[in-house]
């Protein structure tokens, strides 16, 4: 079955570390997405891509980057980790046959504490 | 105003009960809605789309009002097994490929 995984799971780091989340996806979807999550902030979003060479910032991206080499992955980077950088990360991605029709559909997740 | 704003709760309900949460949104350009389920330390999961007036499934029940700018999630007969957190999700002004959360609705359904 088609599926959207990510790893590691749960991730304990040093801040000023470099760390990347992986997230697969094998759905074919060209649009994918990077939030955290964190108390009484809700999803927000960190990094997008809508296809393979194309990525964006969202609204809380500074201290990270992706990159996307091919439509099934979009690793994301935290460059030298922070203590605010202590979150869920949830990885998604959506595809639509028809205009409008952007549901996402999300991974697991990746706890990350940076100490 | 914000893009979405949901009630937060928590919402606690005897098992059987009817439930209803409202969302608001501030993009009047939105075709598409959503609802989506978390539980706890969990991925969200898409439980509605609404694309027209309203949508349901089973129990659940999305109607939208496009006037006023509201959508509604309507839970009959409450189980156990649907305390969680309820989503509003719609995609923000100017981008109808991302989407925008509402914090959450918190639903707690007692024995």
């Amino acid at each position: 079955d088609a599926e959207i995984t990510q790893s590691p799971r749960h991730k304990i780091t040093e801040t000023g570390r470099q760390v990347t989340l992986a997230c697969h996806q094998t759905w074919n979807h060209n649009n994918m997405f990077w939030y955290r999550q964190d108390l009484g902030h809700g999803l927000r979003l960190i990094h997008y891509s809508y296809g393979v060479q194309d990525t964006n910032k969202g609204e809380v991206s500074d201290g990270y980057s992706v990159s996307r080499s091919n439509t099934e992955d979009l690793p994301l980077t935290l460059e030298s980790a922070a203590s605010s950088q202590t979150s869920v990360y949830f990885c998604a991605s959506s595809e639509s046959r028809l205009a409008g029709r952007y549901e996402q559909y999300f991974g697991p997740g990746t706890r990350l504490t940076v100490t | 105003r914000k893009e979405v704003e949901q009630d937060p709760g928590p919402f606690n309900v005897p098992e059987g009960a009817t439930v209803a949460f409202n969302c608001t949104y501030s993009n009047s350009a939105s075709q598409s809605f959503f609802w989506y389920r978390q539980d706890c330390r969990k991925e969200p999961k898409l439980l509605m789309s609404v694309y027209s007036s309203g949508n349901e499934d089973g129990r659940f029940t999305a109607q939208l009002n496009r006037a006023s700018q509201y959508i509604s999630l309507l839970i009959r007969d409450s189980k156990l097994s649907d305390s969680a957190t309820y989503l509003c999700v719609v995609p923000p002004s100017g981008s109808a490929r991302q989407l925008t959360f509402g914090s959450g609705t918190q639903l707690t359904v007692l024995p």
